[in-house]
């Protein structure tokens, strides 16, 4: 069964230093997999996705994410966090061809 | 643009009470969802339409009920919900096919309150 895990549940930062935001993925063939951002009381949104090719993906707002095979990860991260990335963050995986399946998010707290 | 409009932003309704949430893009986008988010939680499909189609149900109870009049707009009908229904509504939309690569785009939420 397609799944994914973010194993914590928060991440503290300083402000200006780089972040990480872990995901690990369970899935049978190639996995499509998506990270999304949401402020408080906000939709999601869209920050990037892994369908094939370079390991490395960029996406919005600086943030970039490292798909990693052989440990079945694909985690978030950002050279140098801003007070403003403080958000819920999401990693997805596609499950059948319209349906995405949400890790349980991580809550991303940057201070100044 | 990716603008998926969402309303009402909030709604209060009684357990007998009829209730409407409306979503609308203008993406051209051929596949429409609703989502359930409980707090600090991770949303939870609902429903997927696909070309004004419903194409996933998620053994969804029958007071929700949607609707997909064409393809710019998605409904979800409210009828004698529960209090444990009170939660985030997304609705979200996406091109339709090319094997699950599609980017699905959210609206901001109704943020719904069942007394």
């Amino acid at each position: 069964a397609q799944s994914v895990a973010q194993p914590e549940d928060q991440v503290n930062v300083a402000e200006g230093n780089p972040l990480t935001v872990k995901c690990t993925y369970s899935v049978s063939g190639n996995p499509y997999l998506f990270w999304y951002v949401q402020y408080p009381n906000r939709g999601l949104q869209f920050l990037l996705k892994y369908i094939t090719g370079d390991n490395l993906v960029k996406g919005s707002y600086g943030f970039e994410a490292e798909f990693n095979k052989s440990q079945t990860s694909f985690h978030l991260k950002k050279p140098s966090a801003l007070v403003s990335d403080s958000a819920l963050y999401f990693c997805a995986v596609r499950f059948l061809y319209d349906k995405l399946i949400f890790g349980t998010g991580t809550r991303l707290q940057v201070f100044p | 643009d990716t603008e998926v409009t969402q309303t009402p932003k909030h709604l209060v309704m009684g357990m007998t009470n009829k209730k409407s949430l409306k979503c609308e893009q203008h993406m051209g986008h051929r596949a429409m969802y609703w989502y359930k988010q409980k707090a600090k939680k991770p949303p939870e499909l609902m429903f997927v339409y696909s070309y004004e189609k419903l194409s996933i149900n998620e053994s969804v109870p029958s007071r929700f009920s949607p609707e997909c009049p064409n393809s710019s707009l998605l409904n979800l009908h409210l009828h004698a919900l529960q209090p444990e229904d009170s939660a985030l509504y997304l609705c979200a939309s996406s091109q339709s096919g090319q094997g699950g690569k599609n980017i699905q785009y959210f609206g901001a939420g109704t943020r719904l309150s069942v007394l």
